[in-house]
């Protein structure tokens, strides 16, 4: 009983192609995210969908292109795949903003490596 | 830029002693703090929350928080080595959406 889960969990491909990942969670939460994690472990917020309406949208390139078909889904297309995408991201999802506070829980996480 | 200073450590502690780690942050309006505990290879997983300034306990991790100096703080006791991983603290930013993480500190807990 995965509460949010992601899809694939490791995704090899070359420079210039393009992919997608997937994510649901099956909390009830309101708010999904996605975020970057690189080689130093930084944790980076890309995006933020609150019930299929974006609304954080950090610095990231247009090649990057979420889509939330509905609340328990977020997905993350990525177009001409270049090395410095290669790092580990996760979906996370919250109560916000009925919830009274901003606890968001995470995905296992999907290994990108662009050769 | 809203920041959150955390030292990368490795932090080395023996087995069953107390480990404490820190966080420091810059935006001063932050309401909502957070701790994450991260395995290697494996996502961050919510392990603390606190709101208030002073401590908060659950079992054998205790979080304190000090508006003012903009600190907070997580001590784990009895320190075990299954608790070795890295440590994230994490900061609501300027929307109540979104957190800001620190770079993690990581923890070794010597049997």
């Amino acid at each position: 009983d995965t509460a949010v889960s992601q899809t694939p969990k490791y995704l090899v491909t070359q420079m210039g192609n393009d992919k997608s990942i997937k994510c649901e969670q099956n909390l009830g939460h309101d708010t999904m995210y996605w975020y970057k994690q690189d080689s130093k472990k930084f944790l980076k917020i890309m995006f933020s969908y609150n019930n299929k309406e974006l609304i954080i949208n950090e610095t990231v390139p247009n090649r990057f292109s979420p889509k939330s078909p509905d609340k328990a889904h977020l997905n993350l297309h990525i177009n001409s795949l270049e090395l410095g995408d290669s790092a580990v991201y996760f979906c996370a999802s919250s109560q916000r903003p009925t919830g009274r506070h901003n606890e968001q829980f995470f995905g296992p996480g999907t290994r990108l490596t662009v050769l | 830029q809203k920041e959150v200073e955390q030292n990368s450590g490795p932090l080395s502690v023996p087995e069953g002693a107390i480990a404490s780690l820190n966080c420091t942050y810059s935006d001063r309006v932050s309401q909502s703090f957070f701790w994450y505990r991260q395995y290697s290879g494996k996502s961050p997983e919510l392990i603390m929350s606190i709101y208030s300034n002073g401590d908060k306990e659950d079992g054998r991790f205790t979080a304190q928080l000090n508006k003012a100096s903009q600190y907070v703080s997580l001590l784990i006791r009895d320190s075990q080595p299954s608790d070795s991983a890295t440590y994230l603290c994490a900061v609501e930013g300027d929307s109540s959406y979104k957190l800001i993480f620190g770079s993690g500190t990581r923890l070794l807990v010597r049997p």
